[in-house]
Parts: structure tokens; C-alpha cells; sequence
């Protein structure tokens, strides 16, 4: 069974700005993988950036970037230079072999010109 | 554009009444998931068709079934609708490369039972 934890359901941030939004998760996997997926008020799901759990590298995707801590079961995403278009619900997921997703809850992120 | 369709975009109803989902994934995907996502209970996984099969159920009703069809295209069947199973219904679709599991999420299915 895999969890995933989102404890921040709202962040703002200044447009040209860094913000990080956090994610801690727990599973049983050996394998397993996460991700960061962006929903606008669209609602359509984007695919930010995704990270293997059995890579040591941080995943970076332009403005975006992960910081992935295994040990501490942590996965948080950085966004830099925030552009008005990056106001959405962000949904951290986890995942392993081809099986379903994982959600946390969600983080709103407002984006202050 | 994921290259994930689903219909229709909206759906009004009524309580007791049954309705279908349609997805068609995208070209060359053999799996297909379904997913609901309401307001008090977030994103949650429904179940898991891979080329035909079920693969994998989550926390679906018993009101609730699916099937995939030899084209790929899949349906999610919603029946005795309650007011609480308003919500956006997701499908996404992934290739089951056994190394990875990139979904790519199709527009949603927005449902709303009056």
C-alpha cells in the first residue's frame, strides 16, 4: 500500500519568484516511482516531472526541479521564476511498475503578479 | 493534449439513473485506469483495464463496472447514481512499459447527479 501526504493545501508566490511545495510519502515498493502532476482551473491533469526511486539524480523539467529524498521519503518540487501560469492545484503521486497512481490531496499555488 | 479522449465533457442527472463514460486512449496504449475525483475525497483510483483485462480495482462500487473493448477504447458504467457520486471522472491511459508508469490523463468526464 503506498500514501502520499501533502501537508501544505494552499501556497503563494510572487511572480519571478521560487517556491517549493512538499511532499512526503510511504510504501512497501522497492521499485516505485513519483511525480508531480499540475491541474489548472481547466482540470485537465499535466504531467510536471516525474522521478525513479532507484535514480539518485534530481529530476529538472526547465523552471521545475524535484528534491528527492529516499531515506526520509520525501519528494518536494521546486518551481522557479513562477510565471502567472503556474497558479493550479499541484497533486504529488506515487506509483510502482505499472500499476495505479497514488494522490496526495493537493496544494493550491496563487501566483501574485 | 495527451492524446486521451473522453466523453462527454458534462453530464447531468438523476439520482437512480445509470450513465456511461467513454475513453479512448492514446494510440499504441495498451492500459487504460479510471480514477474519481470529488471534492472531500481527492483523487481516487477506480480500476485498471490492460489490453482487454481487468488488471487492478481500487475503491469502486459494486453500482460501478468497466470493460475495455478489443480497440482499446474503454467505458465505465455508473448505475443507481447517488448524489454523492458527482464528481470529475478521469481516465488515463499508459503503455505498461513494466520499467515505468508515465498515465497520461485525459480531459475528464465532470458528472453531476441532482
Amino acid at each position: 500500500a503506498q500514501t502520499v501526504t501533502q501537508s501544505q493545501p494552499e501556497m503563494s508566490v510572487q511572480e519571478a519568484e521560487t517556491v517549493t511545495l512538499s511532499c512526503t510519502y510511504d510504501t512497501s515498493e522497492s521499485d516505485y516511482y513519483l511525480f508531480w502532476y499540475k491541474q489548472p482551473p481547466s482540470r485537465q491533469m499535466i504531467l510536471v516531472i516525474r522521478q525513479e526511486a532507484y535514480k539518485q539524480q534530481n529530476a529538472t523539467e526547465n523552471r521545475f526541479s524535484v528534491n528527492f529524498q529516499k531515506a526520509a521519503k520525501s519528494f518536494s518540487l521546486k518551481i522557479s521564476d513562477s510565471q502567472l501560469g503556474d497558479a493550479a492545484m499541484y497533486f504529488c503521486a506515487s506509483g510502482a511498475g505499472s500499476y495505479q497512481l497514488t494522490f496526495g490531496k493537493g496544494t493550491k499555488l496563487s501566483v501574485i503578479p | 493534449d495527451s492524446g486521451v479522449t473522453q466523453t462527454p465533457k458534462h453530464l447531468i442527472t438523476a439520482t437512480g439513473q445509470r450513465v456511461t463514460l467513454r475513453c479512448s486512449p492514446r494510440s499504441g496504449d495498451l492500459s487504460v485506469y479510471w480514477y474519481q475525483q470529488s471534492l472531500d475525497q481527492g483523487l481516487q483510483f477506480l480500476i485498471q483495464y490492460y489490453n482487454g483485462e481487468e488488471r487492478a480495482k481500487g475503491n469502486i462500487l459494486e453500482r460501478f463496472s468497466a470493460q475495455q473493448f478489443p480497440d482499446l477504447h474503454s467505458e465505465l458504467n455508473l448505475s443507481s447514481l447517488e448524489l454523492g457520486d458527482s464528481a470529475l471522472y478521469f481516465c488515463a491511459s499508459s503503455v505498461v512499459d513494466f520499467t515505468a508508469n508515465e498515465q497520461f490523463f485525459g480531459p475528464g468526464t465532470r458528472l453531476t447527479v441532482l
